[in-house]
């Protein structure tokens, strides 16, 4: 039973770089999120969906690229990465709103 | 804007002891609360979620409160083991969407 996969579950990029962190779940739910924890600012949310090919912003969008074209999928894109977005980034489905959330594991990601 | 606190950051107690960690937001129209453990490089599991109809739920050793009016809830553990050494975050839910407001959490450690 495999809940929420994140992938990698760490990774260090260079300034400029891009890359896709990995969100798969297998529990057919229709909302999933990405959270970023930070010291000192708790979780924070980032992005959305509430149903494949729907998606939107959270309180911290700016720099990040979501897509939903499944329901069991929902990547996170980093497109030019800053030292700003070092953090431990969270994915979390639940069934429906207002619906208990499963968390993954984190990715821990380091931008130097 | 909603905002969660969670005060003290961290606690200390001996094996045993009956604790109280205590959860205050500032706008009251909430749809529920959700209480989380958070085990040291892991992600957040879901102990609680208490509807904003609901005056508390029970789990085994864990009770939570909520109190809406006044921007409160408690999650009691009972007889605390060192095995409930961890982080406990609670998070609101507010308007028509998945968007989860987090506090910043409470560190427990049990000492044996």
């Amino acid at each position: 039973n495999a809940g929420v996969t994140q992938t990698p579950k760490f990774q260090v990029l260079k300034t400029g770089q891009s890359m896709t962190l990995q969100c798969a779940q297998d529990m057919n739910h229709e909302y999933m999120s990405w959270y970023r924890q930070d010291p000192g600012m708790g979780l924070r949310l980032i992005h959305y969906s509430v149903g494949a090919g729907i998606t939107d912003q959270g309180e911290v969008p700016n720099g990040y690229n979501v897509s939903r074209s499944t329901t069991e999928d929902f990547p996170l894109r980093l497109l030019s990465a800053a030292p700003s977005q070092t953090s431990v980034y969270f994915c979390a489905s639940s069934s429906a709103w207002g619906q208990p959330q499963h968390f993954g594991d984190g990715t821990r990601l380091s931008i130097l | 804007k909603q905002e969660v606190t969670q005060i003290p950051a961290a606690l200390s107690v001996p094996e045993g002891e009956n604790l109280v960690l205590n959860c205050s937001f500032t706008d009251s129209a909430i749809y529920n609360l959700q209480w989380f453990r958070q085990d040291p490089g892991k992600g957040l599991t879901s102990l609680l979620l208490i509807q904003s109809s609901q005056r508390e739920q029970t789990s085994g050793r864990l009770n939570a409160s909520l109190d809406k009016s006044s921007g409160r809830s408690t999650l009691y553990i009972a007889a605390s083991q060192p095995g409930d050494s961890a982080t406990y975050l609670c998070a609101v839910l507010t308007g028509a969407n998945s968007k989860l407001t987090f506090g910043k959490g409470i560190t427990l450690s049990v000492r044996p």
